[in-house]
């Protein structure tokens, strides 16, 4: 119940696109919605973060789409740069409980 | 201000070799969070701290790995007789408080075991 599921394992995009990552979770006790940005040989760092009580926020191309009914949340990259190649990784965590429930990453690729 | 830092950045260890992973945090972030990454692969919860005390230590994957944390600052990775499975990156993360708030992450320490 702890889990949050994170697709697709993998992504290319073409420069200009859109990049769409999708996560999933079980737990309606989640309050805290964080997106983790890491290049190679970097440690994550935070993107965006979303708590349930919107749908949506937004911040320059990077968009988090929140559906509290279906416990699914997404991250929209507008106009994809080859820069904006990472690993991404959704998160989740809750009031109270320390621990942050991470996915397995996304790795996204902007071609030229 | 600076961020985590961690160290060593690279660690080349014999199989069966004991080694020790350090983390600086941010000043002043009472919570500190250790994970590993195996190549190409997510983040594995390992163990978190509150100030010095580690309320939840189930993420350890056996007896071979411990931590501790001191004067709420430097924590320590521990892990005993390595074994090539232990090979990963090992990071380090700090945040000001509970789990709502922002992780730092350290650059990582890349632990491998020859």
């Amino acid at each position: 119940q702890q889990q949050v599921k994170q697709s697709p394992q993998s992504l290319i995009v073409q420069k200009g696109g859109i990049s769409i990552i999708n996560c999933a979770y079980e737990n309606t006790a989640f309050d805290y919605f964080p997106w983790y940005q890491q290049f190679p040989g970097k440690g994550p760092a935070l993107l965006i973060a979303i708590r349930p009580d919107v749908s949506e926020k937004k911040e320059g191309r990077f968009t988090i789409s929140f559906n509290k009914s279906a416990k699914q949340f997404s991250l929209h990259i507008m106009d994809s740069q080859p820069g904006d190649s990472a690993t991404y990784f959704c998160a989740a965590s809750m009031r109270g409980y320390q621990k942050v429930t991470f996915g397995t990453g996304t790795k996204l690729q902007v071609i030229p | 201000g600076a961020g985590v830092s961690q160290s060593p950045s690279n660690k080349v260890t014999e199989k069966g070799k004991d080694v020790e992973l350090r983390c600086d945090p941010i000043s002043g972030h009472t919570a500190l969070y250790w994970y590993r990454q195996s190549l190409g692969q997510g983040l594995e919860f390992l163990i978190y701290f509150q100030g010095n005390s580690a309320p939840d230590k189930s993420g350890l994957p056996s007896d071979r790995f411990s931590a501790e944390r001191t004067g709420g600052s430097v924590s320590t990775l521990t892990i005993q007789r390595t074994q090539q499975e232990d090979s990963a990156v090992y990071l380090c993360a700090s945040s000001p408080g509970l789990a709502l708030y922002e992780q730092y992450f350290g650059p990582g320490t890349r632990l491998t075991v020859t």
